[in-house]
């Protein structure tokens, strides 16, 4: 069974701080996804990392993907207020027909 | 453009009801999925699908179930509700492997 862990569960802190969230697994994936939810939203996707090793930035968000595809790690800049939500990270089942969930990382953000 | 459609988007039943949940998308994905969240267990897949006439189980597929009769929809189907089936259900689709999923807005149920 593919499983994705992240960490931490829950995060505090104030704007202008850095964080960075993990997500991790023993599996290999061909690829993992990232998602921001809102209260009372669905998930929208942030990115998608495909190449071991790979760097991705959006704004004041960095993604990467590890060199052995099992993990990944999302670093936010200078949080904002507006950074705050559920941020959830993703992978493809071993059939890569559908997305299977971390249990995501609960930010908060205070100005 | 529409995107992914749920509805309704609240509902109360009693224990052993039954409904429906719909989900519509107008993208014209194959790929689609339902997925049920709640506090501190992520979203967990009920049942996907990767067109037409194709359905799988996914990781809490028991007591749902789904048809995927078309390509734009793809309902989920609570037989005998139970209080285990409170949660919010999230409808998802893609165009395809690996690409990114679109979700809808949710439908929160809550069974008495």
């Amino acid at each position: 069974t593919q499983l994705l862990e992240q960490s931490p569960q829950f995060l505090s802190i104030q704007e202008g701080e850095n964080l960075t969230v993990y997500c991790n697994s023993s599996s290999v994936f061909s690829s993992l996804q990232w998602y921001r939810q809102e209260p009372g939203e669905g998930p929208v996707l942030l990115v998608t990392v495909v190449t071991g090793g790979e760097v991705k930035k959006l704004k004041r968000l960095t993604f990467q993907f590890g060199d052995a595809r099992k993990d990944s790690s999302l670093h936010i800049t200078a949080a904002q207020p507006g950074d705050t939500g559920l941020y959830l990270c993703a992978g493809g089942n071993q059939a890569g027909t559908a997305l299977i969930f971390g249990k995501g990382t609960t930010l908060s953000v205070s100005s | 453009n529409a995107g992914v459609t749920q509805t309704p988007k609240f509902q109360v039943l009693k224990t052993g009801q039954s409904m429906t949940l719909q989900c519509a998308q107008d993208m014209n994905h194959e790929y689609m999925s339902w997925y049920r969240q709640d506090p501190g267990m992520g979203l967990r897949l009920i049942h996907y699908s990767v067109g037409a006439g194709i359905t799988d189980q996914g990781e809490v597929p028991n007591g749902y179930n789904v048809s995927r009769s078309t390509t734009e929809d793809f309902p989920l189907r609570l037989l005998l509700a139970a209080p285990s089936q409170t949660s919010v259900y999230f409808c998802a689709s893609s165009y395809r492997a690996g690409s990114g999923y679109t979700f809808g807005s949710g439908t929160r149920l809550t069974v008495v």
